[in-house]
C-alpha cells in the first residue's frame, strides 16, 4: 500500500465551482500533514499546512481526520489561476525529516 | 523573499559520468535536503543534512549518490556513474528549525 494516497483526476470544473480533493495515509505514526502545489515542471510550493482541528485559509480549507488517516482539501470559488497539481504530504516524524508526498491530484479550472 | 537557487537548470550528460548539481541553501536554515521528481511521478525524498552529516536517507540514496556542504553557502549533490533512469527532476529545499520547507526552482537532469 502506498504511503500517501491521493485521486489523481484530473478534476475539470468551471470557475466559480467548489472542488474537493482526499488524500488518505497509511502511517499511523505520522505527525505533520500539508497540501502542497505543483505547477507544471516547477517545484512544490506549501499551500497550507493541516490541522486536526481543521483550518482555513481564504477560499482553501483543509481538514484532518487522524482515526480514519484522511485528509482534505476544499476549494471554494475556483479561478483560473488555482489550475495545477495538488500535493497530499505526509512527514512521519518531527520537524526536519523527510516529506513523504502524494503523487497529486491535478485540478484544470476554466472559464 | 529569500530563495533556495540550483545551478544549472538544464543538464544533460552522457551514460556513465558524474555530475555535480549545485544549491545554494537560505543562509539561517539549518535543514537541506534532495528530492527527485521523475517526470510523471511522484517527489521523493533522497537525503537530508544537518550539523554537517546525513540526518536520514532513503533506499534510493544508495553508493551512487553523494552529499556535500563544502563551503558555508552550497550543498551539492553527486551522482556517480549516471544511469538512464537517474533522469530527473532533482530539486534541493532548506528549512529554519521547526518550520516549512522552501524548495529550489530544480534541476532537471537527462541522462542520454
Amino acid at each position: 500500500r502506498k504511503e500517501v494516497e491521493q485521486d489523481p483526476g484530473p478534476f475539470n470544473v468551471p470557475e466559480g465551482a467548489t472542488v474537493a480533493f482526499n488524500c488518505t495515509y497509511s502511517n499511523s505514526a505520522s505527525q505533520s500533514f500539508f497540501w502542497y502545489r505543483q505547477d507544471c515542471r516547477k517545484e512544490p510550493k506549501l499551500l497550507m499546512s493541516v490541522y486536526s482541528s481543521g483550518n482555513e485559509d481564504g477560499r482553501f480549507t483543509a481538514q484532518l481526520n487522524r482515526a480514519s488517516q484522511y485528509i482534505s482539501l476544499l476549494i471554494r470559488d475556483s479561478k483560473l489561476s488555482d489550475s495545477a497539481t495538488y500535493l497530499c504530504v505526509v512527514r512521519r516524524r518531527q520537524a526536519g525529516t523527510a516529506l513523504i508526498f502524494g503523487k497529486g491530484t491535478t485540478l484544470s479550472v476554466s472559464s | 523573499e529569500p530563495e533556495v537557487t540550483q545551478t544549472p537548470s538544464h543538464q544533460v550528460t552522457q551514460m556513465g559520468q558524474e555530475v555535480i548539481l549545485r544549491c545554494v541553501p537560505i543562509s539561517n536554515h539549518l535543514y537541506f535536503y534532495w528530492y527527485r521528481q521523475i517526470l510523471g511521478q511522484k517527489v521523493e525524498f533522497l537525503v537530508s543534512f544537518y550539523n554537517n552529516e546525513i540526518s536520514e536517507k532513503s533506499e534510493i540514496f544508495d553508493d551512487q549518490f553523494s552529499v556535500e556542504r563544502p563551503d558555508g553557502s552550497n550543498f551539492t549533490l553527486k551522482i556517480r556513474s549516471t544511469k538512464l533512469e537517474d533522469s530527473a527532476m532533482y530539486f534541493c529545499a532548506s528549512m529554519p528549525e521547526g518550520l516549512g520547507y522552501t524548495f529550489g526552482s530544480g534541476t532537471r537532469l537527462t541522462v542520454v
